[in-house]
């Protein structure tokens, strides 16, 4: 399966813990991207990549959020001391940076703070 | 800021032809896209404008005017496995600004 893959499914946590995600996008792309759905909702952009470098973040992302694409292949999103409202499913999708809104989305990892 | 408004349900008949609508107000705008979503499941790209007019692919039509902010997409011969989310997404600054999606029921 050479799609965008994601780690874990599903994450509980206690709030106030650390959790930390993991994207593995289509390998020849370049742009990586992680989103936040909630029920009923679109997603809503995070943070983008291409390459290693981080291009942009959402002013609605708080500091506790942090995401990172160390050799430019897969990505982790880290949420510090979570909250309730955290609780959401985190979607990753990559792109060819010529082709930026043609984005592949992998399977997502749903998130529950209790 | 992004404003992106999509009804949020229909209901159509199996073989029937839907039209979904879609305005936006956006501070700049690089692309118009679709993309569907099963419930439970992850979207999946199906079309773009960049221009204005109508691309046909497959059943699949999506229409843009970009003087009115506004597009459609326009589902024929509906089939059951059509049954989904439809979300409208607009391209500013090279990164996409999803609407909350429009889900479709497709009944026998």
């Amino acid at each position: 399966d050479t799609g965008v893959s994601q780690n874990p499914r599903h994450k509980i946590t206690k709030r106030g813990q650390n959790v930390t995600f993991r994207c593995d996008p289509i390998s020849e792309h370049n742009r990586l991207y992680w989103y936040r759905q909630t029920l009923g909702q679109g997603p809503e952009f995070l943070t983008y990549f291409q390459n290693e470098a981080q291009l942009e973040k959402s002013r609605l992302l708080s500091d506790r959020f942090s995401a990172e694409r160390p050799k430019g292949s897969f990505s982790t999103l880290e949420i510090q001391r979570t909250e309730q409202g955290d609780s959401a499913m985190y979607l990753c999708a990559s792109s060819l940076a010529d082709r930026v809104g043609e984005q592949y989305f992998g399977p997502g990892t749903r998130l529950t703070v209790t | 800021g992004q404003n992106i408004d999509q009804p949020t349900e229909m209901t159509a008949t199996e073989g029937a032809i839907v039209q979904i609508n879609c305005t936006y107000q956006t501070s700049g705008f690089n692309g118009l896209f679709w993309y569907q979503q099963h419930a439970g499941e992850a979207p999946t790209f199906l079309s773009y404008n960049v221009l204005d007019g109508l691309e046909e692919k497959g059943r699949f039509s999506s229409f843009l005017s970009r003087s009115k902010g506004y597009s459609y997409l326009l589902l024929k011969e509906l089939q059951m496995k059509d049954s989904a989310s439809y979300l409208c997404a607009v391209m500013n600054d090279y990164k996409l600004s999803f609407g909350a999606g429009t889900t479709v029921t497709v009944r026998a």
